[in-house]
C-alpha cells in the first residue's frame, strides 16, 4: 500500500543552523507530495508541494524536490529560526487512487535562540 | 480567506457518553476526513466522505462512525466514549475534481475523556 516515512526527531537546532528533513514514499500510483507544519496548538497548514517528479516546492524559505528515481522528498531550510519550532509531516496524494492523504508520522523541530 | 471550522477547539466527556464532533467548510469540496493524531503515532485516517451521505472507512475506524448530511458538514460520532479515545482530532476537506490540489484543515478539537 502507499506509505510515508520521515526522518524521527525531535531535532532540535540552534538559530541560523540548515535543516533537513528526511521523507521517502512508496506508492502504487504517481503520487503528489506535500509537507504541512502545525504549530503548537493548531491544525495542519500546507508549507509547500510538489506534483511530478523533479518540481520543487517552496515557501517561507523551505524548499523540497520531487525525486522520483529516490522516492523522496527531503525538506530543507538553509537558516532556521526559533518561529519555525513545529511539527513537520510529509504526505502523499496519489492520482486515481483512494483521494485520501497519507502522512508520515511528523518530526518535532525545535529552535533554540 | 478559506476555511474548516471544528465546532470546539476543547471537550471533556465521561466515559459512556455519545459524543459529537462537527466539522464544516466553505469550500464547496466534495472531500471530507477525520483524523486523529497522537504522539509519536501520527495522524490516523479515521473515516472519509467523498460525497452527501457517502462514507469510507479509514485505518481506525472502530468505536466511531459519521454523518454527512449536507456537502459542508461532516461529523464525527463516538457511539460511547472510551478514555483510549482521548486524542487531538482533526477535520480536513479538499477538492475531489481538480487533482493535486491540497486538503485544508481545521484548528482540531482536544478530547479529554475521563
Amino acid at each position: 500500500g502507499d506509505s510515508v516515512t520521515q526522518m524521527e526527531g525531535p531535532v532540535t537546532l540552534s538559530e541560523e543552523a540548515f535543516l533537513t528533513i528526511n521523507c521517502t514514499y512508496t506508492a502504487t500510483g504517481y503520487p503528489s507530495l506535500f509537507w504541512y507544519v502545525q504549530y503548537p496548538g493548531e491544525g495542519l497548514q500546507l508549507l509547500l508541494k510538489a506534483t511530478k517528479a523533479d518540481d520543487k516546492g517552496s515557501n517561507k524559505g523551505f524548499e523540497a524536490t520531487y525525486r522520483k528515481e529516490t522516492t523522496s522528498f527531503h525538506l530543507e531550510k538553509g537558516s532556521v529560526q526559533v518561529s519555525d519550532s513545529a511539527v513537520y509531516f510529509c504526505a502523499l496524494r496519489v492520482r486515481g487512487g483512494s483521494e485520501k492523504l497519507v502522512f508520515g508520522k511528523g518530526t518535532k523541530l525545535t529552535v533554540n535562540p | 480567506d478559506v476555511k474548516v471550522t471544528q465546532s470546539s477547539r476543547y471537550l471533556v466527556k465521561r466515559t459512556g457518553e455519545k459524543v459529537f464532533l462537527e466539522c464544516v467548510q466553505d469550500m464547496d469540496h466534495e472531500n471530507m476526513f477525520w483524523y486523529r493524531q497522537d504522539p509519536g503515532l501520527g495522524l490516523r485516517l479515521i473515516y472519509f466522505s467523498y460525497d452527501v451521505k457517502m462514507k469510507e472507512k479509514g485505518d481506525i475506524p472502530e468505536g466511531y462512525s459519521v454523518s454527512r448530511e449536507k456537502k459542508e458538514r461532516f461529523s464525527l460520532i463516538l457511539e460511547s466514549a472510551s478514555t483510549n479515545q482521548t486524542s487531538m482530532y482533526l477535520c480536513a476537506s479538499s477538492n475531489l475534481i481538480v487533482m493535486n490540489t491540497e486538503a485544508f484543515f481545521g484548528q482540531g478539537t482536544r478530547l479529554t475523556v475521563v
